[in-house]
């Protein structure tokens, strides 16, 4: 069964404390894994799509990293503005899509 | 502007009486979903469309229906709602239908009582 998993579920930093966010993932042929940012009384906001294990993307404080099995969103000296959920998910062989429950992460200053 | 948009944003409705919640694209995107948003649940795809007249189930389709007649639409209907119903619900497009990100539209917040 395909399945997402995120790790932990909350997270609280101190502004400039970097850390790391973890998406664990079974799938039947991954088309891609996903990133997304989730504000309060928002819809998700695109962040990254990696296809490959071994493959990388940063943008600004933030890097995403994938292995065969998981995910990890690096996050380099967050500021509060970093504060959000974020969301991991999968889409499969069948194009069917399937999302962790998230890492709700604080900055506070 | 390129978005997603779903009406209505807020619907508060009684148990079995029908509804529709709308969605529409306006960048020809092939890939339409419906998901749902629960605490603790995360997002679930209800059902996808990748193309006119080509929709299928996701993980959670029980009590919905959709249909795709015109490329920039992609309306979910509930026949009889029930209070299990009551959820965040987010419409989404895709360029393409595999390894595209989703636009997200900005959500209905549905209470059934």
């Amino acid at each position: 069964e395909d399945q997402v998993t995120q790790s932990p579920e909350a997270l609280r930093l101190q502004e400039g404390e970097s850390s790391s966010l973890n998406c664990s993932y079974t799938v039947s042929g991954l088309r891609g894994l996903f990133w997304y940012r989730q504000d309060p009384g928002k819809g998700p906001e695109f962040l990254f799509t990696l296809y490959s294990a071994g493959e990388e993307k940063e943008k600004e404080r933030l890097k995403a990293t994938l292995t065969k099995k998981e995910s990890f969103l690096h996050i380099t000296a967050p500021k509060p503005e970093d504060s959000a959920t974020y969301l991991c998910a999968v889409q499969n062989n069948f194009n069917k899509f399937y999302f962790g429950s998230g890492t709700k992460l604080n900055v506070k200053p | 502007e390129a978005q997603v948009t779903q009406n209505p944003r807020y619907l508060i409705t009684v148990t079995g009486k029908k509804l529709t919640v709308t969605c529409s694209q306006n960048m020809n995107h092939e890939y339409m979903s419906w998901y749902r948003q629960d605490p603790g649940l995360g997002l679930r795809q209800i059902y996808y469309s990748m193309n006119v007249e080509v929709t299928d189930k996701g993980d959670v389709p029980e009590g919905y229906k959709v249909s795709r007649k015109e490329k920039r639409n992609f309306p979910l209907i509930l026949e009889s709602p029930s209070p299990n119903q009551t959820s965040l619900y987010f419409c989404a497009s895709s360029l393409m239908t595999s390894g595209n990100e989703q636009f997200f539209g900005p959500g209905t917040r549905l209470t059934v009582l």
